[in-house]
């Protein structure tokens, strides 16, 4: 079975402390995609970065990292010193290649960044 | 180059009517998805359309939910005799012609339903 858990249900920081957001995945596939998004309040979906099974190197993108680790099936997603405009809830999501390409998505993590 | 489009962004009905929720991919794509978030939960699949085939509906409530995607025309996500239980966010994606396993899905801004 496909699963994707966000154990993480709320987090509150201040302004410029660093938070990580954890996601661990579950699949039978050998093959498959992770993907992460933000929803801010305004309520769209927004793209943050995709990571195939393939590939485990951690990945950096000016404030945000990614950090793939197969052996313990996580995808966790780090933000350094967070700032107000990165209040929103985020979702990790997977994409399995017997899945019909539909994304099985966590229950996401309200992060809440206090000025 | 226009986004996902999704229409009406809100819509509010009452319980036993129905209720019709709209989606233009973006350009050049032709694979839609349809996805449930219901209050402070994550999203759900629904189904996925290609023009004028259904081809995954795995996520779709056996009954009063249906879906097309026309060869004209916009998908359309209809919900028959809606219940409160049907109040929720929901969002349509798209991906490019050649579906691949790699590929992002563009979401639209999501249509929330409100029944009374």
């Amino acid at each position: 079975a496909q699963k994707v858990t966000q154990a993480q249900t709320e987090i509150s920081v201040v302004e410029k402390e660093d938070v990580t957001l954890d996601c661990v995945y579950e699949t039978r596939d050998t093959t498959y995609y992770l993907f992460w998004y933000k929803q801010p309040p305004s309520g769209e979906l927004v793209f943050l970065i995709r990571r195939n099974s393939f590939d485990e190197q951690n990945e950096i993108s000016g404030r945000y990292s990614w950090n793939f680790q197969k052996s313990t099936s996580s995808f966790n997603f780090t933000i350094t010193a967070s700032q107000v405009v990165d209040s929103a809830v985020y979702f990790c999501a997977l994409k399995m290649n017997t899945g019909f390409q539909k994304l099985v998505f966590g229950t996401g993590t309200r992060l809440l960044v206090s000025p | 180059n226009a986004g996902v489009m999704q229409n009406p962004r809100h819509l509010v009905r009452r319980r036993g009517q129905e209720a019709r929720l709209r989606c233009s991919p973006m350009k050049g794509h032709s694979h839609v998805y349809w996805y449930r978030q219901l209050p402070e939960e994550g999203l759900k699949f629904m189904v996925y359309l290609q023009k004028e085939n259904i081809i995954d509906e795995s996520g779709m409530p056996k009954e009063r939910f249906s879906a097309e995607f026309p060869k004209e025309g916009p998908s359309i996500l209809r919900i028959q005799q809606v219940v409160r239980g049907d109040s929720a966010a929901y969002f349509c994606a798209s991906s490019p012609p050649v579906a691949q396993l790699s590929d992002e899905q563009f979401f639209g801004p999501g249509t929330r339903l409100t029944v009374l």
